[in-house]
């Protein structure tokens, strides 16, 4: 079983759209959780952090429940630069911040 | 104020063949991180460098890889000999601190093709 595993998409939504990606994670012990975007050959950078308790930054929402091993991006009224591939992060111990990835879910929202 | 940079950007070579990549992280980043991303994978951890000693090096993938990272600035990551399934993105990123608290910035990548 992957440590890291997500919807592999693709997502094609419309501007305006909600859309939500799933990631579970096979590590009950793991510390902490992350969504990354990847844009089209290029280097992942941070999209959000995840907290327990869910955390919300503009338009973009991050859930995380520890009993089920499961987190979730939620996307309100897309935009066409949101078209991407979202990365779900997980980093098994807080004092080495040595992550591990899903394969990501690519997005591309259309006019 | 400069983000991590990866040399070279592209690299083709013949299997049995050295490759070299290098990686300068973000000044004073005494963190650095080697990751890969082979065709159709999810991205995976090589190693963990803090300062020039290695902390993590469990996702090497065999002996053909050495990473070193002198003086504990820039890294370098050598595949030898290289082979067909050693073809994929080489990332490197870099933080501040060791701890999860601390974001990791990435660099390009360097795209690897051994044929």
């Amino acid at each position: 079983r992957k440590e890291v595993e997500q919807d592999p998409g693709p997502f094609n939504v419309p501007e305006g759209a909600t859309v939500a990606f799933n990631c579970t994670y096979s590590n009950s012990a793991s510390q902490s959780f992350f969504w990354y975007r990847q844009d089209c050959r290029k280097e992942p950078k941070l999209l959000m952090s995840v907290y327990s308790s869910g955390n919300e930054d503009g338009r973009f929402t991050a859930q995380l429940n520890r009993a089920s091993q499961y987190i979730s991006l939620l996307i309100r009224d897309s935009k066409l630069s949101d078209s991407a591939t979202y990365l779900c992060v997980v980093n098994p111990s807080y004092n080495n911040n040595d992550m591990r990835f899903g394969a990501g879910t690519r997005l591309t929202v259309k006019p | 104020e400069a983000g991590v940079t990866q040399f070279p950007s592209h690299s083709v070579i013949e299997k049995g063949q050295t490759v070299t990549l290098r990686c300068d992280p973000i000044s004073g980043h005494d963190n650095l991180y080697w990751y890969r991303r082979v065709m159709g994978k999810e991205i995976k951890f090589l190693l963990h460098f803090v300062k020039e000693s290695k902390q993590d090096e469990s996702g090497m993938p065999n002996n053909r890889f050495l990473a070193e990272r002198t003086g504990g600035t820039y890294s370098t990551l050598k595949v030898q000999p290289a082979e067909l399934e050693d073809s994929g993105v080489y990332f490197c990123a870099s933080s501040l601190g060791r701890t999860v608290t601390y974001e990791q910035y990435f660099g390009p990548g360097t795209r690897l093709t051994v044929t």
